[in-house]
């Protein structure tokens, strides 16, 4: 069964508004990741965030992970057109293996 | 740099048909992986290779086979293929670091992937 459980399925927003995803997860894990897709395209890491920390910016992005929880949000701010893509968050188990457990993400539409 | 590579895009199979995907990264990665996607779906692990002449088990292995052997090359076939396995295949690669003590896995980089569809 999937680790990451991700809420909402889909997303759609105006452009200039701020973006919310929420991630959950079972198991404990040694980091979180989130990455982006677009349509058609392969994944691209955006931000990562490690079992000991509890929030982490990169420029528009900001990811919090409560492990007590086990969960996550990540928040695009200010979101464009550009934005437009599908995101996921994956789990990193403890282990030193890079293995990661995606979920089934969120499609985000950003208008215009 | 390339980054990380896949050979074919597109490939239409037919049911009992074999076929090899290639996935090759000029990063000097030690780890890579094969994840498929659904329609809909995140990715699932089928395999991995900490290192080269190594591969393991992911989530969804039955029906695949890899090979490593050399570190900038990852294999993965299909014996006889089934329409089950029609998806959208990605490669991934990654370089552990060190942090202190400990060997600390970080972000993978991933392949444009390959849209296989099996009839």
């Amino acid at each position: 069964s999937q680790q990451g459980e991700e809420d909402p399925q889909a997303l759609s927003i105006q452009e200039g508004e701020n973006a919310t995803m929420n991630c959950s997860y079972k198991t404990s894990i040694n980091n979180l990741q989130w990455y982006r897709q677009n349509s058609g395209r392969g994944l691209v890491h955006l931000i990562l965030i490690r079992s000991n920390e509890r929030e982490k910016h990169s420029g528009r992005l900001r990811v919090t992970l409560d492990t007590s929880k086990k969960s996550s949000s990540l928040l695009i701010t200010a979101s464009r057109a550009a934005d437009t893509a599908s995101y996921f968050c994956a789990t990193a188990l403890s282990s030193n293996t890079g293995k990661l457990i995606f979920g089934q993400g969120t499609t985000l539409q950003v208008k215009p | 740099n390339a980054g990380v590579t896949q050979t074919p895009k597109f490939r239409v199979l037919k049911t009992g048909q074999s076929m090899t995907l290639l996935c090759a990264q000029d990063m000097n990665h030690e780890y890579m992986y094969w994840y498929r996607q659904d329609p809909g779906m995140g990715l699932r692990l089928i395999h991995y290779s900490v290192g080269e002449g190594t591969t393991a088990k992911g989530e969804v292995p039955d029906g695949y086979n890899v090979s490593r052997l050399k570190k900038q090359n990852f294999l993965l076939g299909l014996e006889s293929a089934a329409p089950s396995q029609t998806s959208v295949y990605f490669c991934a690669s990654l370089s552990p670091t060190w942090t202190g003590l400990a060997e600390s896995t970080d972000t993978q980089y991933f392949g444009p992937g390959t849209r296989l569809t099996v009839l």
